[in-house]
């Protein structure tokens, strides 16, 4: 069964610091990861996937993330944190298109970061 | 020009009730998604829909039901609300299936509903 794990509830970061919120994922077959951010009374929004191909992964508001197949690892991070980053991120996986899914996303918890001035 | 959007935002009501949640897309997507998140910010799929095949998660109690008038509006009704029902429910949407570079979900803006 697919599963992601967020380990950490929370980061804290300062404004103008290198930020990181970790994401471990296990899935049969090949993996598609996504990143989620939910502002406060807000929808989630895409910032970002992995389909195939490079590894880097560019996304929206300047954040990035990392595909690590080998420690199957999903890390999403930005340069230079700003106080607006503040908000609840979520690391995703797809479900592979078989009998019985039809591609749900399934989520880790959530990390919330805070991004102090 | 909302790509996802849900009415009502909040929905406050009693033990027993009936209520609908409306969500429409005009994303031109396929499928359609109903996730609840906990008042613990958990976010887990209830329903998926696509091209009139409906994927159940089965722990979703039958009180909960998706209709899809069209491929555009998937509405979510709940029969005798129970106070565990509280909890902020999001329509999402996806355009395809089977194209990998399409597989990313849009989220609506959430319906918090309140059962007391």
């Amino acid at each position: 069964a697919q599963s992601v794990a967020q380990p950490e509830d929370q980061v804290n970061v300062a404004e103008g610091n290198p930020l990181t919120v970790k994401c471990t994922y296990s899935v049969s077959g090949n993996p598609y990861l996504f990143w989620y951010v939910q502002y406060p009374n807000r929808g989630l929004q895409f910032l970002l996937k992995y389909i195939t191909g490079d590894n880097l992964v560019k996304g929206s508001y300047g954040f990035e993330a990392e595909f690590n197949k080998s420690q199957t690892s999903f890390h999403l991070k930005k340069p230079s944190a700003l106080v607006s980053d503040s908000a609840l991120y979520f690391c995703a996986v797809r479900e592979p298109n078989y009998q019985g899914s039809q591609g749900n996303l399934i989520f880790g918890k959530g990390t919330k970061l805070s991004v102090k001035p | 020009d909302t790509a996802v959007s849900q009415t009502p935002k909040y929905l406050v009501t009693q033990m027993g009730n009936d209520k609908s949640i409306k969500c429409e897309q005009n994303l031109g997507h396929d499928t359609m998604y109903w996730y609840k998140q906990d008042s613990k910010k958990f976010l887990k799929i209830m329903f998926s829909y696509n091209n009139k095949e409906l994927i159940i998660n089965e722990t979703v109690p039958n009180r909960f039901s998706p209709k899809s008038p069209d491929k555009a509006h998937l509405n979510l009704h709940i029969n005798s609300l129970e106070l565990g029902d509280s909890a902020v429910y999001f329509c999402a949407s996806s355009q395809d299936l089977w194209q990998r570079d399409s597989y990313e979900q849009y989220f609506g803006p959430g319906t918090r509903l309140t059962v007391t």
